[in-house]
């Protein structure tokens, strides 16, 4: 199957602070990724949808300015979580198309202090 | 809104014995239907696919689907304990043309008891 690779894999950050993850297609193009927060023992949640070249698509009640998502080459999305706070503690996970499935990064283990 | 529906479960097998898990769908239109599996702190995993009627074999895993009754499933044989893992079904809601989105069932936990 298609890699998408998700850096850094765990971060720990101060509250206030802003932290950015990085998500890329390895051995394909995508056009489109999208961005998961997951807290513990509950269920992927869609945050939002990366499109390279143009804003990013958000779900309801995901905060478009604490959650910046850039896409700016056909290989690459980074989610930056701005002012982050402690309930913004989760596991991110990013995944791209490869029509017609999609696959996922390693996901990001973020703890803010 | 389309959706897809997983019972949370858990579900408990003995180990050997055959897993059965199930997905049912909301969008008559889907073509495209997956199975992810996820360890307890790691991203989900791809193992099966399936885009037509009928079964879909692939080692101990079948995936099978009746787009009629709008349902998937997933067998597993010979059950092994690796096998305890949240199992997700995907489907792909086809939100327009030239786009292509995954909607998640919320994904049912199996344990394989040794």
């Amino acid at each position: 199957g298609a890699v998408v690779s998700q850096h850094p894999s765990r971060v720990i950050c101060k509250s206030g602070t802003s932290v950015k993850i990085e998500c890329r297609s390895l051995d394909f193009q995508a056009t489109t990724m999208f961005w998961y927060r997951q807290f513990p023992k509950q269920s992927l949640m869609l945050m939002a949808t990366s499109n390279e070249g143009s804003k990013a698509t958000y779900e309801q009640g995901v905060e478009k300015d604490k959650f910046l998502i850039n896409h700016a080459s056909l290989t690459l999305s980074t989610l930056t979580v701005t002012s982050a706070h402690p309930e913004d503690s989760s596991f991110y996970i990013c995944s791209a198309n490869y029509v017609p499935e999609a696959f996922f990064g390693q996901g990001t283990r973020l703890t803010v202090v | 809104q389309k959706e897809v529906e997983q019972n949370s479960g858990p579900l408990s097998v003995p180990e050997g014995a055959i897993a059965s898990l199930n997905c049912t769908y909301s969008d008559r239109g889907s073509q495209s239907f997956f199975w992810y599996r996820q360890y307890s702190g790691k991203s989900p995993e791809l193992i099966m696919s399936i885009y037509s009627n009928g079964d879909k074999e692939d080692g101990r895993f079948t995936a099978q689907l009746n787009k009629a009754s709008q349902y998937v499933s997933l067998l597993i044989r010979d059950s092994q304990p690796s096998d305890s893992a949240t199992y997700l079904c995907a489907v792909n809601i086809g939100t327009g043309a030239g786009s292509y989105q995954l909607t998640f069932g919320k994904g049912t936990k199996l344990s394989v008891i040794p």
